[in-house]
């Protein structure tokens, strides 16, 4: 039981190059999210995913793509990288009920130059 | 605006002694609430949750308090120790218990000295 895993750890891009970050749970979770994680800032929602198929936009989704084709896997696609989107991206899966608290896998730390 | 704010960015505590962090929220949707802890260079890890229709929740060593009318909910850990330190992370869903969707705090870095 791997929980969630996010590859690559760590990642440098041009500006204006495209990347997908991968993340795969094996949990059966229903619910997968994606973070970022910038200095003073917290944690903000960039996609959400509550099943196969079904995606939305969080708090921050512009330059972000996203598709749940599978239970299992949740990748976060950059379209065109920007500086403003360097930062450390974190995926989670949740069963999402009631004292279920997300998984996050360990973070890919992106730096776009 | 932030609708979820802690508002120490960091905390000293003694080994053995309380440490209290504080989480204030803005959003009357809110109605259940979670705290995740996060060391350097992993992701964060979930500690504990409290649904709004509760004021306490506790699990060992960690309580979480919720005071709706004030908007407001603490997390304490007694008796601290030094594997506490770490990034605590206050964050709040509207979604009616189902927690797919969070707006996190920015998060208090908890020392504990031996």
């Amino acid at each position: 039981n791997a929980g969630v895993t996010q590859t690559p750890k760590f990642q440098v891009l041009k500006t204006g190059q495209s990347m997908t970050l991968q993340c795969a749970q094996d949990m059966n979770h229903e619910y997968m999210s994606w973070y970022r994680q910038d200095p003073g800032m917290g944690l903000r929602l960039i996609h959400y995913s509550v099943g196969a198929g079904i995606t939305d936009q969080g708090e921050v989704p512009n330059g972000y793509n996203v598709s749940r084709s599978t239970t299992e896997d949740f990748p976060l696609r950059l379209l065109s990288a920007a500086p403003s989107q360097t930062s450390v991206y974190f995926c989670a899966s949740s069963y999402g009920t009631d004292n279920y608290g997300y998984t996050f896998g360990s973070g890919t730390r992106l730096t776009v130059v | 605006d932030q609708q979820v704010k802690q508002n120490s960015p960091s905390l000293s505590v003694q080994e053995g002694r309380i440490s209290i962090l504080n989480c204030d929220y803005t959003n009357s949707m809110f109605d259940y609430f979670l705290w995740y802890k996060k060391y350097p260079a992993e992701g964060p890890t979930f500690l504990i949750s409290i649904s709004s229709i509760k004021d306490k929740n506790e699990d060992g060593r960690f309580t979480v308090f919720l005071n709706k009318s004030a908007k407001h909910l603490s997390l304490h850990i007694v008796p601290s120790q030094p594997g506490d330190s770490a990034v605590y992370f206050c964050a709040a869903s509207a979604n009616g218990g189902s927690n797919y969707k969070l707006t996190f705090g920015k998060g208090t870095l908890l020392t504990v000295n031996p």
